[in-house]
């Protein structure tokens, strides 16, 4: 089975700080993505990753950088957190594929609280 | 553009009832739909996917089939389980979204005893 790992299941920190969110995964897959999920606003994608060194933006990206090193990590970066960061957060990965039928396999959340 | 509207929740329905969550879908070209089942304090678990007209997917008791005539994707149970309260996602990926995944607002369903 997909495994993805996210580091933290729950963190709290303070306005102001560099946050760092990690996320593994032990498939080889080319893709990682980041979500933060809210109440009723379901799933808002942050930031992915096709590939090594490469990013994209997502419907959400300000406030939030990202880093793939490595193809199996993918981080995610609250620069100068504030309290409206206040969110659960996904990581997934999926295999790139011929197609686009590859279903995307998720981590079971980091829920970030910023005072 | 593509996006992907699910019946807004809560649902709360008795043991051994009938399920039925309503999606619909707008996507250019033929995409691939999913959904997506998230226990409490857990992270999403794909469930059932399905990806061309007229297939079903299935899954633990749960079906879906993928309508193109209706651009829909209605998860449906003949009999829920306790256990099967969780929220309940659908979503879509399709030719021109590369991997990107467009999910509906979820729905969240409880189950009584």
């Amino acid at each position: 089975d997909v495994k993805v790992t996210q580091s933290s299941r729950y963190l709290v920190k303070r306005t102001g700080e560099k946050v760092f969110l990690e996320c593994v995964q032990d498939m080889d897959h080319e893709n990682m993505f980041w979500y933060r999920q809210d109440p009723g606003l379901g799933l808002r994608l942050i930031y992915f990753s096709y590939d090594v060194k490469m990013k994209e933006k997502g419907d959400i990206p300000e406030g939030y950088s990202v880093s793939r090193e490595k193809k199996e990590r993918f981080s995610l970066i609250l620069e100068s957190a504030s309290t409206n960061q206040t969110s659960m957060y996904l990581c997934a990965s999926s295999f790139r594929g011929a197609g686009y039928n590859q279903p995307q396999h998720f981590g079971d959340g980091t829920r970030l609280s910023i005072l | 553009g593509n996006s992907v509207t699910q019946m807004e929740g809560p649902v709360t329905l008795s043991e051994e009832a009938f399920l039925t969550i309503n999606c619909t879908y707008t996507a250019t070209g033929y995409p691939s739909l999913f959904w997506y089942v998230q226990y409490p304090g857990e992270g999403l678990q794909l469930l059932l996917k399905a990806t061309k007209a007229d297939d079903k997917g299935s899954n633990k008791g749960f079906e879906a089939t993928y309508r193109k005539e209706t651009t829909s994707f209605h998860l449906e149970k003949g009999s829920v389980q306790v256990s099967d309260s969780a929220v309940y996602f659908c979503a879509l990926s399709s030719l021109n979204t590369g991997n990107q995944f467009y999910f509906g607002t979820g729905t969240s369903l409880t189950v009584i005893p």
